[in-house]
């Protein structure tokens, strides 16, 4: 399978501690997104690369949370010091090039924050 | 700000019937338009797209219609299965991706 690959599926963590979710994209695919999703709600953009340099980020992104790109190929999303209104599903996407060009998503990381 | 709005929020229809579901956006910057399907526990996959040159993209049961002057979009599934049931967003596209918030379409057999 070629697709865009995220793990760990699931985790559930203790308020207070950091996680850490990995992405690997679609090899040819130059730009990743990181996405969140509540229940019953559509995918809220966070940040995204374009090869490693991030171009963009939300304000939702607080400072707790922190992305990488290292080489420009997997990424990382770094939650520290959860809360648990960080429980959601957190989605990693890849395209190829700039706007046009379908992004496609993972099966989504789910953070339950107890 | 809700930069894509989509309704309705829920949608039932009988098997062999047609689902509407409608989308509406701001910024005219935006020149992509997808729409995606994901079933419960896993991520969204693309459905059918449109580019605002057009204004009717048709791919087998699924149709996009596109009013540019309106700022309008809509997803069109002609004889809806039960296998269609599932959540669908619709997106507006420039550099980045936003969605709308989800239309959850359950087709009765």
């Amino acid at each position: 399978d070629t697709g865009v690959s995220q793990d760990p599926r699931h985790k559930i963590t203790k308020r207070g501690q950091n996680v850490t979710f990995r992405c690997d994209p679609i090899s040819e695919h130059n730009r990743l997104y990181w996405y969140r999703q509540t229940l019953g709600q559509g995918p809220e953009f966070l940040t995204y690369f374009q090869n490693e340099a991030q171009l963009e980020k939300s304000r939702l992104l607080s400072d707790r949370f922190s992305a990488e790109r290292p080489k420009g190929s997997f990424s990382t999303l770094e939650i520290q010091r959860t809360e648990q209104g960080d429980s959601a599903m957190y989605l990693c996407a890849s395209s190829r090039g700039r706007s046009g060009n379908t992004i496609y998503f993972g099966e989504g990381s789910w953070l339950t924050v107890v | 700000q809700q930069q894509v709005k989509q309704s309705p929020q829920s949608l039932i229809v009988q098997k062999g019937g047609i689902s509407i579901i409608n989308c509406a956006y701001e910024n005219t910057a935006f020149d992509y338009f997808p729409w995606y399907q994901q079933f419960p526990g896993k991520g969204p996959a693309l459905l059918i797209a449109i580019r605002p040159d057009v204004s009717e993209k048709k791919e087998g049961r699924f149709t996009i219609s596109f009013n540019k002057s309106a700022k309008q979009f809509s997803l069109h599934i002609m004889d809806s299965q039960p296998g269609d049931s599932a959540t669908y967003f619709c997106a507006a596209a420039g550099n980045q991706f936003y969605f709308g918030t989800g239309t959850s379409l359950t087709v009765i057999p």
